[in-house]
């Protein structure tokens, strides 16, 4: 199993929907939950990071952390067909070195 | 200001060869980590630097190594190619270390034929 799941997609939305997009995961250790954006060919752009549980809020991006379900949440308003990419979930302990990443949600906006 | 840098954009390697690739950290940034991704995959932790230290290293044989220059730059060498190591390799720096703001470069692409 898997310490990071992600439904790899793909997943299409029209354009002005609100995108739900989520991961979950076994490490009961890990403390920072981060959101990557990757368009094709690129390298991941962070979105933004939680520390602990709760929302975080930028702009049109939303992201919330459960810890008590292991599982973490990016939701995207007004979506727009730039937002087309793979989202990919990363994740950390306190202290760690390293990011363990899901496999990546690739999603279309339809215009 | 100018981002994380990779060299080069892409390569094609025998199985056997040697590789070196290279990367050059955000300004004012200490800290240099190396992931390897595997198309339709997630980024794999391979190293991570920090003031030309090593701080972690992932689940890669030995012919993985890196190293870290004074001026914060840093080498991936990879011996010995196989055909499994094609793959996006990334580079992501930090200021101190910090895993929860990395910021990645555009990565090099091998391919190993």
């Amino acid at each position: 199993q898997k310490e990071v799941e992600q439904d790899p997609g793909p997943l299409s939305v029209p354009e002005g929907a609100i995108v739900s997009l989520n991961c979950t995961y076994s490490n009961s250790a890990f403390q920072y939950f981060m959101w990557y954006r990757q368009y094709s060919r690129k390298g991941p752009e962070l979105l933004m990071y939680t520390y602990s549980s709760g929302n975080k809020e930028d702009g049109r991006f939303t992201a919330q952390v459960d810890k008590s379900s292991k599982y973490i949440s990016l939701f995207i308003r007004d979506s727009q067909p730039s937002d087309s990419a793979t989202y990919l979930c990363a994740m950390s302990g306190f202290g760690n070195e390293k990011l363990t990443f899901g496999t990546g949600t690739r999603l279309t906006i339809i215009p | 200001d100018a981002g994380v840098t990779q060299s080069p954009t892409h390569l094609i390697k025998t199985r056997g060869q040697h590789v070196t690739l290279r990367c050059s950290p955000i300004s004012g940034h200490k800290s240099v980590s190396w992931y390897q991704q595997v198309l339709g995959q997630g980024p794999q932790f391979i190293f991570q630097y920090y003031e030309k230290e090593e701080r972690g290293r992932g689940n890669f044989p030995d012919r993985f190594s890196a190293r870290q220059f004074p001026n914060y730059s840093s080498e991936l060498n990879v011996n010995a190619l196989l055909l499994g190591d094609s793959a996006l390799y990334l580079c992501a720096s930090s200021k101190s270390g910090t895993v929860y703001e990395q910021y990645f470069g555009p990565g090099t692409r091998l391919t190993v034929t």
